[in-house]
């Protein structure tokens, strides 16, 4: 298996403008989770699913975040307006989620730079 | 109460020396203790993980030393080496739970040669 898969890897955008990223799990993995890392704020759990439904978007920072998982095998996170304060590295990262076997595997991230 | 609080954010050593980082939790609820290691443009990975039933687990250069009583653990990496540096984070998870992972603040390590 190639591991979690995120696009695209870097992002500059313009304030103002959608933007949208994109992940596969690891096949067979029930769990996906996007988190948001940056230098203040360390990794920041933004929302998780479980059989492709979210279970908790609490972490979501405000409506202008908005999170999709139509399919087992794809997940979007799109941010419609985007702002410069958004600009971090987000990670995808999915887990088995079976009892103990709760590892979580990250993919390469994609690097988000609003100007 | 789902905080995971992670000490120091960065630490430097010298090769050879042993790196210790510190995390305490307060939801007694987590009953699953991974820690991850990130190297610079990839994703965090998986290290070495402990359940609260065991006070410690070592794997290679890498021990982790439970205090449940303290709510209270920690890595220790013997004979530090350059290629140890990294980030490092403690999480907390419950496994019967929705699983969700709660992630320390992450602790910057430079190992000198």
């Amino acid at each position: 298996d190639a591991g979690v898969i995120q696009s695209p890897r870097h992002e500059v955008t313009e304030m103002g403008q959608e933007v949208t990223l994109r992940c596969k799990p690891i096949s067979g993995h029930n769990s996906l989770f996007w988190y948001r890392q940056t230098m203040m704020r360390g990794l920041e759990l933004l929302i998780y699913f479980n059989n492709n439904v979210p279970i908790d978007d609490s972490g979501m920072p405000e409506d202008r975040f908005s999170a999709k998982m139509p399919n087992a095998s794809f997940s979007t996170l799109k941010i419609q307006p985007s702002e410069p304060r958004d600009s971090a590295v987000y990670f995808c990262a999915s887990s088995p989620g079976r009892g103990l076997n709760t590892e979580a595997f990250f993919g390469q991230g994609t690097r988000l730079t609003v100007v | 109460q789902q905080q995971v609080k992670q000490s120091p954010q960065s630490l430097i050593v010298q090769k050879g020396g042993i790196s210790i980082i510190n995390c305490a939790y307060e939801n007694t609820a987590f009953d699953y203790f991974p820690w991850y290691q990130q190297f610079p443009g990839k994703g965090p990975a998986l290290l070495i993980a402990i359940r609260p039933d065991v006070s410690e687990k070592k794997e290679g250069r890498f021990t982790i030393s439970f205090n449940k009583s303290a709510k209270q653990f920690s890595l220790h990496i013997m004979d530090s080496q350059p290629g140890d540096s990294a980030t490092y984070f403690c999480a907390a998870v419950i496994i019967q739970g929705a699983q969700k992972l709660v992630f320390g603040q992450g602790t910057r390590l430079t190992i000198n040669p």
